[in-house]
């Protein structure tokens, strides 16, 4: 089983709101990330999560707040978002092959959230 | 620096026929991955077919098959029968063994099938 789950599908949520994004797979794998992606550009990675400890920020702005509870879920809570922080946000995971970088191994990719705010 | 080209923005084929898209990607590593991944409109990123550098047999999954040329710098995906379903963004994408985190996505090329 290759699935990684995300919820919720859409977002709308206003510029002062706190909302929370989730991402769930059961596929042992404990490399986790976040990415955005805008329309019709590749994906940018955001955090990058391994053995539940946060191991990359790729200068995410403070707003966008990662957690990772245990090896199966990661969430992504945000506040006081910007118009321009609109988009399709990815979820994927990946096994930390021993011997290589975090990473290095196959991503398997949620199928997002679509956030939009106003 | 590491980058991955994708020279073709659009393409679009008739149902049942063969398309190729090209990659190409440069970098001084020696071992590394490559990947097709497929986003269709539904927006999930789905794996296509994954290579590995120092695996000299092209690697096929089904109808879809790769044609990698290391000296050249090269991962070209073909797609044979081509299916409405195949309608997508195909992403080319390349990670080195070697300690970097990060996919270096290629910008994209959409394909249309044709009915």
């Amino acid at each position: 089983d290759t699935e990684v789950t995300q919820t919720p599908k859409h977002l709308v949520m206003g510029m002062t709101n706190k909302k929370s994004l989730k991402c769930e797979q059961h596929m042992g794998h404990r490399a986790m990330y976040w990415y955005k992606q805008k329309a019709k550009k590749p994906p940018e990675l955001m955090f990058v999560y391994s053995y539940e400890k946060l191991s990359i920020n790729e200068s995410v702005p403070s707003r966008f707040s990662p957690e990772c509870p245990n090896s199966s879920l990661l969430n992504l809570h945000l506040h006081a978002l910007q118009p321009e922080d609109s988009a399709l946000y990815l979820c994927a995971s990946s096994q930390v092959s021993s011997g290589r970088g975090i990473g290095t191994d196959t991503q398997y990719f949620g199928p997002g959230t679509r956030l939009t705010v106003l | 620096a590491q980058t991955v080209t994708q020279s073709q923005p659009e393409m679009s084929v008739q149902e049942a026929e063969t398309v190729t898209l090209s990659c190409t990607y440069d970098t001084s590593e020696s071992n590394y991955y490559l990947f097709w991944y497929k986003q269709p409109p539904s927006r999930q990123m789905i794996l296509v077919i994954r290579q590995e550098a120092y695996k000299q047999q092209n690697a096929t999954e089904n109808r879809f098959s790769v044609n990698f040329q290391k000296a050249a710098k090269s991962f070209s995906l073909k797609i044979s029968d081509s299916q409405l379903g195949d309608t997508a963004m195909y992403f080319c994408a390349f990670i080195p063994y070697s300690g970097t985190y990060k996919y270096i996505f290629g910008t994209g090329t959409r394909l249309k099938v044709l009915a």
